[in-house]
């Protein structure tokens, strides 16, 4: 059980360059999320997915665009690499019902763009 | 809509001293809330949850907290720090089930250094 998976771990684009960031989950959860995470600013949500099919804009979308490629996987991508999406992202999935509400976060990426 | 202030973006304690990081809301809808760990590069990890069952709650590590309705506040306490508690704290909030509550909305921070 390897709980949320990121890849890649570290990436440095140049200014108007895309890439996709990865996630996937193996504990059958059915929300999963995108967040940055901005000194100072603490975690803000870019995108989220209630369920496979759905997503959703959170606090600061633009500038980039989701996948919920099935219930696993839920990718992130940026199509035009600004230096302001410089960050850390972080995805998440969210175990509820039961009397549980927990989200289990990924280990990050760190991203640079020159 | 919601919101969370964490007072204090830097807190130092002495080894064995109590460990007080603050945390208040504010939620048009019953909350729930969540205080999280996050250790140098790594991903958050819970510490612990208020989800409307006791409002003290206790968590991983030996930390607690309160839920105090009537000051809109959710502290986060461990009677006795160790230097291994380093780390940065973040509080969040969530409405309860039935309230619209997908997003979980985090504070900017507590980042806790522990003095030997």
């Amino acid at each position: 059980n390897a709980g949320v998976t990121q890849t890649p771990k570290f990436q440095v684009l140049k200014t108007g360059q895309s890439m996709t960031l990865q996630c996937a989950q193996d504990m059958n959860h059915n929300s999963m999320y995108w967040y940055r995470q901005d000194p100072g600013m603490g975690l803000r949500l870019i995108y989220y997915s209630a369920s496979e099919g759905t997503t959703d804009k959170g606090e600061v979308p633009n500038g980039y665009n989701v996948s919920r490629l099935n219930k696993r996987e839920f990718s992130l991508r940026l199509e035009s690499a600004a230096p302001s999406q410089t960050s850390v992202y972080f995805c998440a999935s969210r175990e509820r019902g039961g009397g549980t509400d927990t989200q289990y976060f990924g280990p990050g990426t760190r991203l640079t763009v020159l | 809509a919601q919101s969370v202030t964490q007072l204090g973006s830097h807190v130092s304690v002495s080894e064995g001293a109590l460990v007080l990081l603050r945390c208040n809301y504010s939620s048009s809808v019953p909350p729930y809330l969540f205080w999280y760990v996050q250790y140098p590069n790594q991903g958050l990890q819970l510490l612990l949850k208020y989800t409307s069952a006791a409002t003290l709650v206790k968590g991983i590590n030996g930390f607690e907290a309160e839920f105090k309705k009537s000051e809109t506040s959710f502290h986060l306490t461990k009677p006795s720090a160790h230097m291994s508690d380093a780390a940065e704290y973040f509080c969040a909030v969530r409405g309860a089930p039935n309230f619209g509550n997908e997003k979980l909305t985090f504070g900017t921070g507590t980042r806790l250094t522990i003095i030997p």
